[in-house]
């Protein structure tokens, strides 16, 4: 079975500093992995995916996340955090080897203060 | 604009009743997947229809049931509603069947139930 953990319900920065919003994962062969953002009252948009390749990953809005196999994590990063980046963050997965869906995970709301 | 179309935007219903949500895919798309959030079970995956056939099945009550039509869109339909299944659901669409390249979610149906 497949699994995404994001071990933290909320993560805070002040605006213009670095932030991660942290995501770990458990499939039994090679992931897919998506990060998603959510903004009120709002369905889930595409950040960035990693399917193969260079482990790090760029997407939307100047996100980027680090895949690291060793450690089975995702982590979503920006080197510089906006004001307008605050909002609910969701780490999925797939695992390609079988058929299944993408599963996500509880999410991870993102407050920037400014 | 994301290209997936859900009705309607909101719902109140009583206890008992029943409802029935829409979702029309993106142009192009041939798989539909529902999912419900809430507060306390996060983002929950229902089920999915690929080109007009059940291709996967979640945590999907048996008072639900959904069905993806020849134009390719697609209705979730709950019954015998009680007050837990207040909640946003969603509605997804994919080219492919398995996903890989991520999902394109509509902006949701809240639905209420008192």
């Amino acid at each position: 079975a497949q699994s995404v953990a994001q071990p933290e319900d909320q993560v805070n920065v002040a605006e213009g500093n670095p932030l991660t919003v942290k995501c770990t994962y458990s499939v039994s062969g090679n992931p897919y992995l998506f990060w998603y953002v959510q903004y009120p009252n709002r369905g889930l948009q595409f950040l960035l995916k990693y399917i193969t390749g260079d482990n790090l990953v760029k997407g939307s809005y100047g996100f980027e996340a680090e895949f690291n196999k060793s450690q089975t994590s995702f982590h979503l990063k920006k080197p510089s955090a906006l004001v307008s980046d605050s909002a609910l963050y969701f780490c999925a997965v797939r695992d390609p080897s079988g058929y299944s869906t993408l599963t996500f995970g509880k999410g991870t709301m993102l407050l920037v203060s400014p | 604009d994301s290209g997936v179309t859900q009705t309607p935007k909101h719902l109140i219903t009583a206890t008992g009743q029943r409802v029935t949500l829409r979702c029309s895919p993106r142009s192009g798309d041939l798989s539909v997947y529902w999912y419900q959030q809430s507060l306390d079970q996060g983002l929950q995956f229902l089920i999915q229809y690929y080109n007009g056939e059940e291709r996967a099945k979640g945590n999907i009550l048996e008072r639900f049931s959904a069905q993806q039509f020849p134009d390719l869109h697609s209705e979730l339909n709950l019954s015998s509603l009680e007050l837990g299944d207040s909640a946003l659901y969603f509605c997804a669409s994919s080219v492919t069947g398995d996903g890989n390249y991520g999902y394109t979610f509509g902006s949701g149906t809240r639905l209420t139930v008192v």
